[in-house]
């Protein structure tokens, strides 16, 4: 059952640019995961965030944790080529598993 | 190590083959994941296993068959299979079994199927 869901499902933007997308949940969570996928292969970890953690930085990526909104959101600032992936948010499901959300594909434009 | 090495990259099969996809790790990570994913949607998990025994089948058809001889290893045995099997299939370890998405996932690259 999907627990996550992106928004948007599709972005373009300028290299250079910012891009935000957001992850939305239906059930209380304790741990936020976002992954990177480029075209056809497997998916990278990018960023976790706890439950009482509100924001996390790692390089270029910024990750909120909005839990009274069951939402968080991934910004990826000064945007580059080699960010033009589909990027998923994943959370915690029951007995353990890990459930994905649909994902954003994000194009960066030369 | 961080790698997860998946075998073959590709794989075309007919319906009446047998194949077998392989999934290598040497972080010592005990569990380890087969996840499916279709075009533009997210990953399905399949199985998961932890300390080399099935902890996880997620109702599976048996044309799919997972196997973990040692804790680096895990093959997914496939036969009979459909059209509609032609998917990415993805491998995955974690250092423990997740427990409330709390463990970081590691992928291989996948082996992308094709089915006739």
């Amino acid at each position: 059952s999907q627990q996550g869901e992106e928004d948007p499902q599709a972005l373009s933007i300028q290299e250079g640019e910012n891009a935000t997308m957001n992850c939305s949940y239906k059930t209380s969570i304790n741990n936020l995961q976002w992954y990177r996928q480029n075209s056809g292969r497997g998916l990278v970890h990018l960023i976790l965030i706890r439950s009482n953690e509100r924001e996390k930085h790692s390089g270029r990526l910024r990750v909120t944790l909005d839990t009274s909104k069951k939402s968080s959101s991934l910004l990826i600032t000064a945007s580059r080529a080699a960010d033009t992936a589909s990027y998923f948010c994943a959370t915690d499901g029951r007995d353990d598993k890990i459930i994905f959300g649909k994902g954003t594909r994000l194009h960066i434009l030369p | 190590d961080t790698e997860v090495t998946q075998t073959p990259k590709h794989l075309v099969m007919g319906m009446t083959n047998k194949k077998s996809l392989k999934c290598e790790q040497h972080m010592g990570h005990r569990a380890m994941y087969w996840y499916k994913q279709k075009a533009k949607k997210p990953p399905e998990l399949m199985f998961v296993y932890s300390y080399e025994k099935l902890s996880i089948n997620e109702s599976v058809p048996s044309r799919f068959s997972p196997e973990c001889p040692n804790s680096s290893l895990l093959n997914l045995h496939l036969h009979a299979l459909q059209p509609e099997d032609s998917a990415l299939y993805l491998c995955a370890s974690s250092r423990l079994l997740q427990q409330r998405a709390n463990e970081k996932l590691f992928f291989g690259s996948g082996t992308q199927l094709s089915v006739l």
